[in-house]
């Protein structure tokens, strides 16, 4: 069965540092994608990056950076440069498969950026 | 482009009662999951439907069930409600299954908050 394991309930960061909030896996299923979510205190879920595990180089976008490490099972988030609009619940996720399928989470880190 | 709509936001019901929740996703989008999000449990997944078919189901009891209509549009509904069934319910739609080059990455809706008295 596949598993997310998220260790850091709760994270500060000064404002303009970089921050990195840890995810480790388990799955059996060579094939997958892994994920990481953002979800502010107004609740709705905000999708940052996206990992497959075929893909040979790190994703990035704008300020995140996934640290993928297939052998460890590990796909940390690097946020660069912190904003105050960054505290929020942040959640990491994996699908196994080629297909649509079911998306299994972690139990999220909260982040505080402080000013 | 409109996002994932959900209604209501917010119900208040009683033990016992049932309750039906809506979901509209992007358009275009054919892939439709629920989950429920509890302080306690975290994200579970419930469903997926994908083209008017369920395609994944989570590990929650008979009294929760879904469907799909031809429009994409997604419905999930509760019956005798528990007090443990509080929580926000969350759908989301995917590209995912329809090409081979989208990653699937699922948007969400504003998610709808059930009390159960």
């Amino acid at each position: 069965a596949q598993k997310i394991t998220q260790t850091q309930p709760g994270m500060f960061v000064q404002e303009k540092e970089a921050v990195t909030l840890d995810c480790t896996y388990d799955t059996s299923d060579p094939s997958y994608g892994l994920f990481w979510y953002k979800q502010p205190s107004s609740g709705e879920m905000i999708f940052l990056i996206y990992q497959g595990s075929y893909d040979q180089q790190n994703a990035t976008e704008g300020r995140y950076s996934l640290n993928f490490q297939k052998a460890r099972k590990s796909a940390n988030l690097v946020i660069s440069a912190s904003q105050l609009g960054d505290s929020a619940m942040y959640f990491c996720a994996m699908r196994e498969g080629r297909g649509a399928g079911k998306s299994t989470f972690g139990d999220g880190t909260t982040l505080t950026v402080k000013p | 482009k409109a996002g994932v709509t959900q209604t209501p936001r917010y119900l208040i019901k009683t033990r016992g009662q049932q309750v039906t929740l809506s979901c509209s996703p992007i358009s275009g989008h054919r892939s439709v999951s629920w989950y429920q999000q509890t302080p306690g449990q975290g994200l579970q997944f419930l469903f997926e439907y994908f083209s008017e078919t369920q395609r994944n189901k989570g590990n929650f009891p008979g009294r929760f069930s879904g469907r799909q209509f031809s429009n994409s549009r997604s419905e999930m509904n509760v019956s005798t409600l528990e007090l443990g069934d509080s929580a926000l319910y969350l759908c989301a739609s995917s590209l995912k299954g329809q090409g081979q080059t989208n990653t699937g990455e699922l948007f969400f809706g504003e998610g709808s908050r059930l009390t159960v008295l």
